[in-house]
């Protein structure tokens, strides 16, 4: 699977969009990029995943560059519920084969009132 | 609800006790997968099952092991237990979820070994 770095910690106002960065620049063609959250404790959930083309659902928006190396995550208003350990992870798809998600060390979030 | 059940919630246990973790996955699902998050760690991944049959083995010990039962739950059992081994244990399934592959993890085990 390809690797993928994101900075450790990020912190944003709220009410503002928070945009969390990854790099994947190993990415391979058939490789989607997906994105978790995990509020202290608790169990890591889904926000949203993509293979090249943007997109968006009622969480967030995400945005990958045309070359795939690299997409944003973004929070368009974040609130103090937002604050959590995000993780980008990168993922094929085999249906049914070995295809578990391994979780780097994330993005800390921290939302601000 | 994520559509994962975990049980129990909290366990505390003495050093060498043997335990059992339970998972239930999202109805239709055919994997499970297994983590560890010990204090202030990352996601370790453990094991992977599906449909009863395991399919990838993560920084599992010896002392640990698992299964997935025709019904499709998964038990993860946990044995000669060291005051290490204290962390939360989630689980997660997989599958096609109105078109799309997803993950979704339950809300996980907090095991205490004192």
């Amino acid at each position: 699977d390809a690797k993928t770095t994101q900075p450790t910690s990020m912190d944003c106002a709220e009410g503002r969009a928070a945009n969390l960065p990854c790099n994947h620049s190993t990415i391979s063609g058939n490789e989607y990029v997906y994105w978790y959250r995990q509020i202290h404790s608790q169990g890591p959930q889904y926000i949203i995943h993509g293979l090249k083309n943007n997109e968006t659902n009622e969480m967030a928006s995400l945005i990958i560059t045309e070359d795939r190396k690299s997409s944003t995550l973004i929070l368009p208003h974040a609130t103090l519920r937002d604050t959590a350990v995000y993780y980008c992870i990168v993922r094929a798809l085999y249906g049914g084969a070995t295809n578990k998600l391994i979780f780097g060390t994330g993005t800390l979030l921290a939302v601000q009132p | 609800d994520s559509g994962v059940t975990q049980t129990p919630k909290h366990l505390i246990t003495a050093t060498g006790q043997r335990v059992t973790l339970r998972c239930s996955p999202r109805s239709g699902d055919l994997s499970v997968y297994w983590y560890q998050q010990s204090l202030d760690q990352g996601l370790q991944f453990l094991i992977q099952y599906y449909n009863g049959e395991e399919r990838a083995k993560g920084n599992i010990l010896e002392r640990f092991s698992a299964q997935q039962f025709p019904d499709l739950h998964s038990e993860l059992n946990l044995s000669s237990l060291e005051l290490g081994d204290s962390a939360l244990y989630f689980c997660a399934s997989s599958g096609y979820y109105r078109g799309s592959y997803g993950y979704t993890f339950g809300s996980g085990t907090r095991l205490t070994v004192v």
